[in-house]
């Protein structure tokens, strides 16, 4: 069965700081691997995926990842924090084809200190 | 376009009530998902169609939930005799049978 883990459930930054939030995942086959953003009262949106191709992947409102098939590891980043993205964020698993439901971490709370 | 709409966007029941929750995929998507967001338990895998397949009922945490999926399009989970437990946000998700899924804005269920 595939997990997912995020480390630090809740994480501080300053504007303007560089945004780091940690995404392993525990599987026998690469998976796809995705980040969601939640905004209070609100679904999830997709900010970035990898399927296959370029291990590092960009994405909306400038946030990257990058996949290492080494580490097992997928972990989200921003060069520039900015208040407005202050949310909680999901790294999610699915895969292999055939499995494309979601196994998704606990979730980290981004908060910008202004 | 229009993405994945859901119904109604707030729910309050009493214990023991049957309730009904809508999801609208979007328009040509042929997988449909729904997930549940609780504190305890955090984004849970309830069910999953794709196209004219058997549904992948694993997720569903006991015979008290159900799900159908009409014409290929619109979804229905049905939850009934409801328990204080199932109180949460349910989540329905839509992808063109693609593993990238585009969520809807949830239905938050409070069960007194």
């Amino acid at each position: 069965a595939q997990s997912v883990t995020q480390l630090g459930s809740h994480v501080s930054v300053s504007e303007g700081a560089l945004v780091l939030l940690r995404c392993n995942y525990s599987s026998s086959v690469p998976p796809y691997l995705f980040w969601y953003v939640q905004y209070p009262n609100q679904g999830l949106q997709l900010l970035l995926k990898y399927t296959t191709g370029a291990t590092l992947v960009k994405g909306i409102n400038g946030f990257e990842a990058e996949f290492k098939k080494s580490e097992t590891s997928f972990h989200l980043t921003k060069p520039s924090a900015h208040m407005s993205d202050a949310a909680e964020y999901f790294c999610a698993a699915a895969g292999p084809v055939g499995n494309e439901k979601l196994t998704f971490g606990t979730g980290t709370r981004l908060t910008i200190i202004p | 376009g229009a993405g994945v709409s859901q119904s109604p966007s707030n729910k309050v029941t009493e214990k023991g009530k049957d309730v009904e929750l809508r999801c609208d995929p979007i328009s040509g998507h042929t997988a449909l998902y729904w997930y549940r967001q609780s504190l305890g338990q955090g984004l849970e895998f309830l069910i999953y169609f794709q196209g004219n397949s058997a549904p992948d009922k694993s997720g569903l945490p006991s015979d008290r939930f159900s799900a159908e999926r009409t014409g290929g399009s619109v979804s229905t989970l049905t939850i009934q005799r409801t328990q204080q437990e199932d109180s949460a946000v349910y989540l329905c998700a839509s992808s063109r049978g693609s593993p990238t899924q585009y969520f809807g804005p949830g239905t938050r269920l409070l069960v007194l």
